[in-house]
């Protein structure tokens, strides 16, 4: 069973802060991926990762998917009320088209 | 582009009653998902067609939960009969080939009482 763990769960930080979430897992994918979501909406896609040790940034966000391809990290840079939301990790193994979410990170973030 | 569209939003009803979901995928989309969310377990997959054949059902947890997808505009996710800890919010997603993004509905929440 392919398991994906993200770290924390939970995050309340205030505006300005630094903050970093975690992505493990002892299976290889193929790509990763990070979504976000808000209170009764489905998550929507914020970058996809392909490359072991690439890198991606979007605005304040910055995307590393590991050398191995079995983790990533997603870090914000002096986040914003606006940042608050759910952020998902997804793996696929191959392009079978199979994606497999991590538990979620809830992130708070205080004016 | 209207989106993946699932029907309804809200649903309530009672221990032992069938309970159908809806989604209507992205048109040309060749994949579709059905996903639960629940605080406890996160985002499972239940299982995912591709050109309206299933692929995968491992997700799907017993045999009271069946899906269907009679053509490539529409979907459907039946609990018979449904219990109190199916209630989670059920989301339909649909992509366009196998490492393309996945869109999202706005889900169905479920709730039985």
């Amino acid at each position: 069973t392919q398991l994906l763990e993200q770290s924390p769960q939970f995050l309340s930080i205030q505006e300005g802060e630094n903050l970093t979430v975690y992505c493990n897992s002892s299976s290889v994918f193929s790509s990763l991926q990070w979504y976000r979501q808000e209170p009764g909406e489905g998550p929507v896609l914020l970058v996809t990762v392909v490359t072991g040790g690439e890198v991606k940034k979007l605005k304040r966000l910055t995307f590393q998917f590991g050398d191995a391809r079995k983790d990533s990290s997603l870090h914000i840079t002096a986040a914003q009320p606006g940042d608050t939301g759910l952020y998902l990790c997804a793996g696929a193994t191959s392009n079978t088209g199979k994606l497999i979410f991590g538990q979620g990170t809830t992130l708070q973030v205080k004016p | 582009d209207a989106g993946v569209i699932q029907s309804p939003r809200h649903e309530v009803t009672e221990m032992g009653q069938e309970v159908t979901l809806r989604c209507k995928p992205i048109s040309g989309h060749d994949y579709l998902f059905w996903y639960r969310q629940t605080m406890m377990r996160g985002l499972e997959l239940l299982i995912y067609f591709n050109n309206n054949v299933p692929i995968d059902d491992s997700g799907m947890p017993e045999d009271r939960f069946s899906a269907k997808m009679p053509n490539a505009s529409f979907s459907t996710l039946k609990i018979q009969p449904s219990e109190p800890r199916d209630s989670a919010v059920y989301f339909c997603a649909s992509r366009s080939s196998g490492s393309s993004p996945l869109h999202f509905g706005n889900g169905t929440r479920l709730t039985v009482t």
